[in-house]
């Protein structure tokens, strides 16, 4: 079945670094979305992309999906405390169920 | 308008035990997935329900079940619980079929199996 592959499974980084991650699919998604998971929450969307090659922010967060559909990145500036948790792609195509990568976890170094 | 309402929060239960979670979407969404999150693990799907029935199903055993009401409101049910059903339970609504929409997430519902 369709699977995707989101890397890198962790991130360690320091304040005021950029961060980037990204996804990947064997399938042809019509769009990708980004989530947010802060611990003991619920996953927040982020973004979603709706067409190749659409770059989309939200404040700091730039998300891009890929030309060939079958990839999309997620760019973080500046990183702050904050954005610690869990970030997971999800794509979805042919009106069938979203699939979820398995998630980057951020830790973020005062 | 209020998001995806889940209780309850946080569940104990023995082994063998049978559990029920409730999960209300956002107002006017139709569709509710179901999710199982265990650490380290990603987000594995149970199941699905658009207008009361059940669309897509995970790869879960039989003792996974779920419902939908005439309100759109779901509950999901865990028969002879195991040690292995402790994990967070997400529950997601959206407009319509999550293959065409976009999911919204509820808090979870922390389950405990002793």
């Amino acid at each position: 079945g369709q699977q995707l592959n989101q890397s890198p499974q962790s991130m360690f980084i320091q304040e005021g670094e950029d961060v980037s991650m990204n996804c990947t699919s064997s399938s042809i998604f019509n769009t990708w979305l980004w989530y947010k998971q802060d611990p003991g929450e619920g996953p927040v969307l982020l973004i979603a992309l709706y067409k190749a090659g659409e770059l989309t922010s939200n404040g700091r967060l730039t998300a891009q999906f890929g030309i060939t559909r079958k990839d999309s990145f997620l760019n973080i500036s500046a990183s702050i405390p904050s954005d610690v948790g869990i970030y997971f792609c999800a794509g979805r195509g042919g009106g069938f169920k979203t699939i979820f990568g398995a998630g980057t976890r951020l830790f973020v170094k005062a | 308008k209020a998001g995806v309402t889940q209780t309850p929060r946080y569940l104990i239960k023995t082994r063998g035990q049978q559990v029920t979670l409730s999960c209300s979407p956002i107002s006017g969404h139709r569709s509710v997935s179901w999710y199982q999150q265990t650490p380290g693990q990603g987000l594995q799907f149970l199941f699905e329900y658009f207008s009361e029935t059940q669309r897509n199903k995970g790869n879960f055993p039989g003792r996974f079940s779920g419902r939908q009401f005439s309100n759109s409101r779901s509950e999901m049910n865990v028969s002879t619980l195991e040690l292995g059903d402790s994990a967070l339970y997400l529950c997601a609504s959206s407009l319509g079929p999550s293959g065409s929409y976009e999911q919204y997430f509820g808090p979870g519902t922390r389950l405990t199996v002793t």
